[in-house]
């Protein structure tokens, strides 16, 4: 089992509609998530980060953390063609290394106009 | 331009050659993270210095790469005797806590 696992994709959704971006992990004890945006050739660049579980807004972004499940996802309202990119995932190990994060494969976003 | 910054952004060399890739972390930043990350993955976990001391190196990073960071501030990688399966993309990140913030990245291509 990988440790953190993402949908590839693409994922397609129209402009103006709510795209659902998933993360499941491996590692339990895991305190904090993190999620970046990637646009083609670019670095990744840090979006949201949540600790809690339930949700956490911020703007058109919402992630969502169920420990008990082990899975974080970001919710994308009102989908405009600049957001599409990958969104990777991120998740610290459970000593809270924060080091060593292991990122996800990421999923691609597609937004068509 | 206070963000993370390396030098330099795309780098060519034969298979063979030696290469050096500079990063300059936030200031404020004690923690800095070399990553490489190839096409359609995730950035793939190099190396980490808080301060100037190496903490962790990924197991996968053979003995041809070497990373400093003498002050604890900018950070050099070093690979040695690249061969073509070194190209990618090398990411920079630092930190003050947790969350981590990269760099443009520097692309090497290794013909």
């Amino acid at each position: 089992q990988k440790e953190v696992e993402q949908n590839s994709g693409p994922l397609s959704v129209p402009e103006g509609a709510i795209a659902s971006l998933n993360c499941t992990y491996s590692d339990r004890g895991s305190q904090s998530f993190f999620w970046y945006r990637q646009y083609s050739g670019k670095s990744p660049e840090l979006i949201m980060s949540i600790y809690s579980n339930g949700d956490k807004e911020d703007g058109r972004f919402t992630a969502q953390l169920n420990k008990a499940s082990q899975y974080v996802s970001l919710l994308i309202r009102d989908s405009q063609p600049s957001d599409s990119a990958t969104y990777l995932c991120a998740v610290p190990p459970r000593s809270g290394g924060y080091q060593k994060v292991t990122f996800g494969t990421g999923t691609k976003l597609q937004v068509i106009p | 331009d206070t963000g993370v910054s390396q030098d330099p952004r795309h780098k060519i060399t034969k298979r063979g050659q030696n290469v050096t890739f500079r990063c300059d972390p936030i200031s404020e930043h004690n923690r800095l993270y070399w990553y490489r990350q190839t096409l359609g993955q995730g950035p793939e976990f190099l190396t980490y210095f808080q301060n100037e001391a190496q903490l962790e190196k990924s197991r996968l990073l053979s003995d041809r790469f070497s990373a400093e960071r003498p002050k604890g501030s900018f950070s050099t990688l070093e690979i040695q005797r690249t061969e073509q399966g070194d190209s990618a993309m090398y990411l920079c990140a630092s930190s003050f806590q947790d969350a981590q913030y990269f760099g443009p990245g520097t692309r090497l291509t290794v013909l």
